[in-house]
């Protein structure tokens, strides 16, 4: 059974540029949900999608935005790039979009703004 | 907001001996808790977690971890370190009935646990 699967693994852009992230959920699941991890912050949630809806939002500005396909899979955008966005981004997926039924993370985009 | 706090940003110990890695949660009613494990250059993995079932909760490769709602703690152990289990820990928690962050995890900072031969 695959994983949770996102792309590219490491990207490399320049300030005020912008960025898509994908991630394919595992087969089956319908929840999305969206992590940025840095030394500093840790890690934080940005979103999560269930069934291509929205259905909650971490405290990001709004240079940060998501969406979910009717296929589960989902993207990340990241508008005019500042350095401080250099990450490793998260995607976790789950069954149900329940938080008890744990979530699956894949490998993670290692984003690097120069 | 729910929060958790893991005492300890860098723990050693031996190969053998006994691994704790402490964490405290800020709640005014029971939450969901987890352990996630993050092994270099990977993604988290669910090590266990709690939904107000058993305090005492079992989970894979020999961890397991205690809810005590007196102390807010959720404490991971396991009896006896292997140099596999080297890795980063994160403690994170979701409140049940939140309708606003019952989709999203909050993590601790994270505990480096170092396993010497």
């Amino acid at each position: 059974k695959a994983g949770v699967t996102q792309t590219p693994r490491y990207l490399i852009k320049t300030r005020g540029q912008q960025v898509t992230l994908s991630c394919s959920p595992i087969s089956g699941h319908r929840s999305v949900s969206w992590y940025q991890q840095t030394p500093g912050q840790g890690l934080q949630f940005l979103f999560e999608y269930f069934s291509e809806t929205q259905r909650n939002k971490g405290n990001f500005p709004g240079r940060f935005s998501g969406r979910q396909f009717s296929n589960s899979r989902s993207e990340m955008n990241v508008s005019t790039l500042e350095l401080g966005d250099s990450a490793l981004y998260l995607c976790a997926s789950s069954l149900g979009g329940a938080i008890i039924d744990g979530y699956t993370f894949g490998s993670g985009t290692r984003l690097t703004v120069v | 907001a729910q929060s958790v706090t893991q005492l300890g940003s860098h723990v050693s110990v031996s190969e053998g001996a006994l691994v704790l890695l402490r964490c405290n949660y800020s709640s005014s009613v029971p939450p969901y808790l987890f352990w996630y494990v993050q092994y270099p250059n990977q993604g988290l993995q669910l090590l266990l977690k709690y939904t107000s079932a058993a305090t005492l909760v079992k989970g894979i490769n020999g961890f397991e971890a205690e809810f005590k709602k007196s102390e807010t703690s959720f404490h991971l152990t396991k009896p006896s370190a292997h140099m596999s289990d080297a890795a980063e820990y994160f403690c994170a928690v979701s409140d049940p009935q939140s309708s606003n962050s019952g989709y999203a995890l909050n993590f601790g900072k994270g505990t480096s646990l170092l396993v010497t031969p």
